[in-house]
């Protein structure tokens, strides 16, 4: 099966600082990715998502990068905040057909004020 | 739009009862509905995918005859956790997908948290 997995498990930054989070995953087949944002004891909340057609996209304070040569995704937030502390987790899939999202491992943010 | 709600939010049970969580779409439908299970300070991992009308589809090491998933219709899925042990103590959550929209984007709802006594 995929395995996507998370270089770092915990990431804590400052309050107004930028904040990344990086992401590999090993099955060259996928060509959709989401991130998703999870507070303890919730379900996770799509954050924004990123076709293999693409190399970045951006949302509100937020932007995916894709880099398929070495097949890494990361998570990039401006300005963190505290609201922003929760578990980040990346999810590999297929924009058609098989509907399976695999996740990996999850990255702590934890934003200090 | 795309809220999906999960019931009940918690519940404790003691070992060899069975238990049923309910996973609704509340304003789509989903022909599609995951089930995924969470250990604590541990990623999501897919139990079963849960097609409206047939069987669900069971990843690898995951007992059917445990974990029962019914999907009767496009805004309800189940799932029973029969004879449940202590060891069935987790977070399970589950998704949907929404029918006819392009993409793969799942729609999660917010967890049921089971504790076997």
């Amino acid at each position: 099966g995929e395995s996507v997995g998370l270089h770092l498990p915990t990431l804590s930054v400052q309050e107004g600082d930028n904040s990344i989070i990086n992401c590999a995953y090993s099955n060259s087949a996928s060509d959709y990715f989401i991130w998703y944002k999870q507070e303890s004891g919730k379900g996770p909340q799509f954050i924004i998502d990123i076709r293999s057609n693409m190399d970045k996209r951006q949302g509100q304070r937020v932007t995916v990068l894709l880099n398929k040569t070495v097949k890494h995704l990361s998570l990039q937030i401006a300005a963190t905040q505290p609201g922003d502390s929760a578990v980040y987790f990346c999810a590999e899939g297929h924009q058609t057909g098989a509907n399976n999202l695999f996740f990996g491992t999850g990255t702590r943010l934890t934003v200090i004020p | 739009g795309a809220v999906v709600s999960q019931h009940p939010s918690r519940v404790i049970c003691k070992s060899g009862t069975s238990v049923k969580i309910e996973c609704r779409s509340l304003d789509f439908q989903a022909t599609t509905m995951f089930w995924y299970r969470q250990f604590p300070k541990k990623s999501l991992m897919l139990m079963a995918t849960s097609n409206e009308g047939s069987k669900a589809t069971y990843e690898q090491g995951v007992e059917k005859d445990k974990f029962l998933i019914n999907h009767a219709s496009l805004t309800l899925s189940t799932l029973t956790v029969t004879s449940a042990h202590p060891e069935d103590s987790s977070f399970y959550i589950c998704s949907a997908r929404w029918h006819g929209r392009p993409g793969n984007e799942q729609f999660f709802g917010p967890g049921t948290r089971l504790t076997v006594l």
